[in-house]
């Protein structure tokens, strides 16, 4: 089945160590997009991939940076892990329409100890 | 700049009982809405969608929403809700970002919580 996958499900990393999380589709969707979400919060865009295209949102923390090295794979890099930064990390993808919603992968969930 | 509020933080539904959910927008074009669930620890699943046509709209899982443009409301019911359907659920709205595609806009959330 025509999927996102998100590796891994959980992650533990130490505060201030670099930490890579992944994601990858087969759906050959245009667009890529990285939400945070903690806990009991609606999911906060992060920014978005529409192919190569990178879009910052305007309040995303420099700390946090991004990868698309091609259309099936899309990182979410954090340089430097603060505790405020443990969160679930929700990958979707679209064809980039206004009415094609998103397709979700299942999540990592990021500790910072 | 869109937005999406959903006014019930958390709701308690007897198993077997009707739902409702609520959900208002603010956007100035015509909205493309969303309904999402999300299973603890789990991803979000696109329950329905509205993007034009007929106001009601059938979704997944037995799902239902009306929009109503008059009232800025994309309200998702149930007629008879199951204990697996103690979730998450979350309202969107879609619109276009700088580069011309979609961005969602969600709302915070409402948790459902079923009882025997």
């Amino acid at each position: 089945d025509a999927m996102v996958i998100q590796n891994p499900r959980y992650q533990v990393t130490q505060f201030g160590k670099p930490v890579t999380l992944s994601c990858s589709q087969t759906l050959n969707h245009n667009v890529m997009y990285w939400y945070q979400q903690k806990s009991s919060q609606a999911p906060k865009l992060l920014f978005h991939y529409y192919d190569k295209d990178f879009n910052n949102e305007a309040d995303t923390p420099d700390n946090f940076q991004s990868r698309r090295p091609n259309t099936s794979f899309c990182f979410l890099d954090i340089r430097s892990p603060g505790l405020g930064d443990a969160a679930m990390y929700l990958c979707a993808t679209s064809w980039g329409q206004e009415y094609s919603g998103y397709t979700f992968g299942s999540g990592t969930r990021l500790t910072v100890v | 700049a869109q937005s999406v509020t959903q006014p019930d933080i958390h709701i308690t539904v007897s198993e077997g009982a009707s739902l409702e959910l609520r959900c208002n927008y603010s956007y100035g074009a015509t909205p493309y809405l969303f309904w999402y669930v999300q299973s603890p620890g789990q991803g979000l699943q696109l329950l329905l969608k509205y993007f034009s046509g007929d106001t009601l709209v059938q979704g997944i899982k037995g799902f239902e929403a009306e929009f109503k443009r008059s009232q800025s409301s994309f309200n998702l019911r149930k007629p008879s809700v199951h204990w697996s359907d103690a979730a998450e659920y979350f309202c969107a709205v879609g619109s276009s970002s700088n580069f011309g595609n979609e961005k969602l806009t969600f709302g915070t959330g409402t948790r459902l919580t079923i009882i025997p």
